[in-house]
């Protein structure tokens, strides 16, 4: 069964750091791109980057540029995002997604993981 | 950066009904690069039509997609009960990828 699992529920302060994992099954990890997309409380759904797995090259949106990070273990067939400098609005569901019907980086999201609620409070 | 537009914000309509969502992009799209998802409470989105018409792996044939240029379209034939829910559409044929704000298709 192919699917994507995400770590648990993360709480941290305004200005920490928070490392959400994505372990892929069913499939090789690199074979397929994968993308980071999150969803604040209660709005619509907002993409963050993509990672190719295969080199580890990397995408991100302009809007997270210089605070985000992502990077992957082949070995153990997981991703990883990282956000730092968080703020509140920062607070949302992060999921990670598996590339897929497209061309080469180009792709939609045929595999979701179940997210990872992320929330930024004092 | 691609601005998507759903429209209507909100669809109310019955179980046996045809819905009809429309996506209007502030500039034109790749007809290959166009998806719509749907998203119920409390789920991660689910993929239904990718390149404008496909429908994904295990879709109905209920759910239609459609269009070109800067409109697109799903339509759902006959409502059945478990399609109340918020759809998306998403181009991905430039960064960032965008997706629209949603229609949220709820039960009258």
């Amino acid at each position: 069964q192919v699917q994507l699992v995400q770590s648990g529920a993360e709480v941290k302060k305004p200005g920490a750091s928070v490392k959400v994992s994505c372990k892929a099954s069913g499939y090789t990890l690199s074979s397929y791109y994968l993308h980071w997309v999150r969803q604040a409380p209660g709005q619509g759904l907002e993409w963050m980057g993509i990672i190719n797995p295969s080199n580890g090259g990397t995408t991100y949106s302009q809007k997270f540029q210089g605070r985000v990070s992502m990077t992957r273990d082949t070995s153990t067939s997981t991703a990883y995002m990282e956000l730092s400098s968080l703020r509140f609005e920062d607070t949302a569901v992060y999921y990670c997604a598996r590339g897929h019907y497209g061309s080469g980086s180009l792709t939609t999201f045929d595999i979701w993981g179940q997210g990872t609620m992320v929330t930024v409070s004092s | 950066e691609i601005v998507l537009t759903q429209s209507p914000g909100t669809l109310s309509l019955s179980p046996g009904e045809r819905a009809t969502l429309s996506c209007r992009a502030s500039q034109s799209v790749t007809s290959d690069y166009l998806a719509w998802f749907q998203q119920k409470p409390g789920q991660a989105p689910r993929l239904l039509i990718y390149g404008t018409s496909n429908r994904a792996t295990g879709i109905p044939d209920r759910f239609t997609g459609s269009g070109s240029g800067t409109d697109f379209t799903l339509t759902i034939s006959r409502l059945e009960p478990e399609d109340f829910a918020v759809y998306y559409c998403q181009q991905f044929g430039t960064s960032p990828r965008t997706f629209g704000q949603g229609t949220q298709v709820e039960i009258k």
